[in-house]
């Protein structure tokens, strides 16, 4: 039950429209969401995160919506711009235990269009 | 920049021989975490250390092996390579493997079996 699904695969919106990305896990176990911006050539970089005893969480134009019942997040991108355009990763992570062992969706690829 | 490095940023090899990459993590953190990125399988985690123990493991093949350092960094040990171990390696680091501990990805190594 470590498997998270990341959907849609690919996004192309206009410049100033949102972006909304949804991932669904099935480890009930797991307590920690982040997500994670790839640019072409680099390392994953943590956006934007959010435990489990949060629902919804905000970072200026980034946001992360957590329903637990469900066990689906969300990230939500407001206001796009070009430079928004990248791979996007959900990850869920099991703590417990005393490891720290995050487990990504297929990635998202988002392109703003200017 | 995560200020975690990695070298080499590429390597080739062919078939059948061993190659060892190196990550060094940010200052003042004792977790390393090695990743493996391909095309098909996308960002999987492979071992965790945690100030030079061995904390979980993921998808580690057998003829691949880890360690930590006592100076921190940590050298991913890839051996009798195939075609299909050509992917890019991520080292990430974080202070701790504890709840929400953000995890800093390098820049990457990619690797091309021939």
């Amino acid at each position: 039950g470590e498997n998270v699904e990341q959907h849609p695969s690919t996004l192309s919106v206009q410049e100033g429209d949102s972006a909304v990305i949804k991932c669904t896990y099935s480890d009930s176990a797991s307590n920690y969401f982040p997500w994670y911006k790839q640019e072409l050539g680099k390392g994953p970089q943590l956006i934007i995160d959010i435990r489990s005893n949060v629902g919804e969480k905000k970072d200026q134009r980034i946001a992360v919506t957590l329903n637990k019942t469900a066990k689906h997040f969300s990230l939500h991108i407001t206001e796009t711009q070009p430079e928004d355009s990248a791979v996007y990763f959900c990850a869920h992570g099991d703590f417990s235990g005393g490891y720290n062992k995050l487990i990504f969706g297929a990635g998202t690829r988002l392109a703003v269009h200017p | 920049d995560s200020g975690v490095t990695q070298t080499p940023k590429h390597l080739i090899t062919a078939t059948g021989q061993r190659v060892t990459l190196r990550c060094s993590p940010r200052s003042g953190d004792l977790s390393v975490y090695w990743y493996q990125q391909s095309l098909d399988q996308g960002l999987q985690f492979l071992i965790q250390y945690y100030n030079g123990e061995e904390r979980a493991k993921g998808n580690i093949l057998e003829r691949f092996s880890a360690q930590q350092f006592p100076d921190l960094h940590s050298e991913l040990n890839l051996s009798s390579l195939e075609l299909g171990d050509s992917a890019l390696y991520f080292c990430a680091s974080s202070v701790e493997p504890s709840v929400g501990e953000t995890q800093y990805f390098g820049p990457g190594t990619r690797l091309l079996v021939l």
